[in-house]
């Protein structure tokens, strides 16, 4: 079975451009986590869908950024618009209901000029 | 709120040496779980601990679940080049479902 599948690998943006990165989870996955890491803050949870409902947006830096789960099989994160400070490596992981391990994907290198 | 720690934060080896790195917290958790990320790539799952006092292998790799619920070690024996990477613990917030993470633990080898 295919593993989570993100795109871009890597994006390359102007400041004040809009971003868009794209996930697909494993199938039959209900649980879908977008995450953030840099050096400095390492790994941070934006935000988490359930059965493609957002449960918790609390880690949405700012109103800059809005996530959507039209469907079971996608997801999106978007950046509108981008700053340098969003420059940073973007990752969806996925998992089943009532197990906590979460299946990552490879990651969008994000970088704002 | 409730934290991981996790040590050492950075290990010079030499192939062929065994590894030991440790995660700790002040909460108790009922799920331990550790992932290695290499360059470039996303964390990986290795070991999911589900009792306390578990021990656990996957290969050269054994993890163990602390007796107090607040501590999980991982071991590496025989290291190899491409153990390089960097060693996550993460366990879940006891008030959602998300997941709480280690800072990590960086792995080198000594050329």
């Amino acid at each position: 079975d295919a593993g989570v599948i993100q795109s871009p690998r890597h994006e390359v943006t102007e400041m004040g451009q809009e971003v868009t990165l794209r996930c697909k989870p494993i199938s039959g996955h209900d649980y879908l986590f977008w995450y953030r890491q840099t050096m400095m803050r390492g790994l941070e949870l934006l935000i988490y869908f359930n059965n493609n409902v957002p449960i918790d947006d609390s880690g949405m830096p700012e109103d800059r950024f809005s996530a959507k789960m039209p469907n079971a099989s996608f997801s999106t994160l978007k950046i509108q618009p981008s700053e340098p400070r969003d420059s940073a490596v973007y990752f969806c992981a996925s998992s089943f209901v009532g197990v906590y391990e979460q299946y990552f994907g490879p990651g969008t290198r994000l970088t704002v000029t | 709120g409730q934290q991981l720690n996790q040590s050492p934060q950075s290990m010079f080896i030499q192939e062929g040496e065994d590894v030991s790195m440790n995660c700790t917290s002040s909460s108790i958790f009922n799920t331990w779980l550790w992932y290695k990320q290499d360059p470039g790539e996303g964390p990986v799952l290795l070991i999911a601990l589900y009792k306390a006092g578990e021990l656990t292998s996957n290969g050269r790799l054994t993890a163990q679940f602390g007796i107090t619920r607040k501590d999980s070690f991982l071991n590496i024996s025989a290291s190899i080049p491409s153990d390089v990477g960097i060693y996550f613990c993460a366990g879940p917030d006891d008030s959602n479902y998300q997941l709480i993470w280690g800072a990590g633990t960086k792995l080198i080898i000594k050329p």
